[in-house]
């Protein structure tokens, strides 16, 4: 069964940092491209960045970008999330998600899917 | 404001069917696979429909997908008050090299 076990949220000031973990297990990890999407209380899903099964291309969506930094250790199966310079409008439940395949470097964002989801982690930044 | 647009709510009563629109571009639907997310309150989105039309093991043949053009819509046949969750069509956009969703759509069963 693929498990997806998000750690590392918490209370935070703006400016300040956290980092988030994803642990991975069940499935080929490095053969699968990660992603974290968040949600903020009451609203949406919003996309905050993906990460190829390599590590080494990674995409960020333009509200977090020079911000966060989407990482992975293959040798852990574990997903990270650097969160620098947090602001209030970043509070949100941060998921883990499983993306689409890879192979050769290259992987098949297009034709993919987001599953399965973790639990989620609550990031809340104060003012 | 959402790169995909859903309608905020849809509603029925049981035992109807609900459709749920989702209108995007030829950078995102028109040319990558739609799926569909379920959410209840409280907890984790799940994947209910993936590659426009194609339903997750364990997942009722109530519930199905299409596209055409630059447009996606989910389908609820026989609607129960256990379907009264969230719904989310999402996929990837080329052009932004991301991950894009509509803005979600509340089914309720009148």
């Amino acid at each position: 069964e693929v498990q997806l076990l998000e750690s590392g949220g918490g209370l935070v000031l703006s400016g300040g940092s956290l980092r988030l973990s994803c642990a991975a297990s069940g499935f080929s990890f490095s053969t699968y491209a990660m992603n974290w999407v968040r949600q903020a209380p009451g609203k949406g899903l919003e996309w905050v960045a993906s990460v190829s099964g390599t590590g080494v291309t990674t995409y960020y969506a333009d509200s977090v970008k020079g911000r966060f930094t989407i990482s992975r250790d293959n040798s852990k199966n574990t997903l990270y999330l650097q969160m620098n310079s947090l602001k209030t409008e970043d509070t949100a439940l941060y998921y883990c998600v499983k993306g689409g395949y890879c192979s050769g470097g290259s992987c098949y964002w297009g034709a993919s899917w987001l599953d399965p989801w973790g639990q989620g982690t609550l990031v809340t930044v104060s003012s | 404001q959402s790169v995909l647009t859903q309608p905020p709510s849809v509603s029925a009563a049981p035992g109807q069917k609900v459709t749920i629109s989702c209108s995007g571009s030829s950078s995102n639907i028109g040319n990558n696979y739609v799926s569909w997310y379920q959410q209840f309150p409280g907890t984790a989105p799940k994947v209910l429909i993936y590659e426009n039309n194609k339903r997750p093991s364990g997942i009722p043949d109530r519930f199905s997908g299409s596209r055409s053009g630059t447009s996606a819509t989910l389908g609820i046949t026989g609607l129960q008050t256990g379907d009264e969750a969230d719904y989310y069509c999402g996929t990837w956009d080329s052009s932004l090299s991301a991950w894009v969703f509509g803005g979600g759509t509340k089914v309720t069963a009148l």
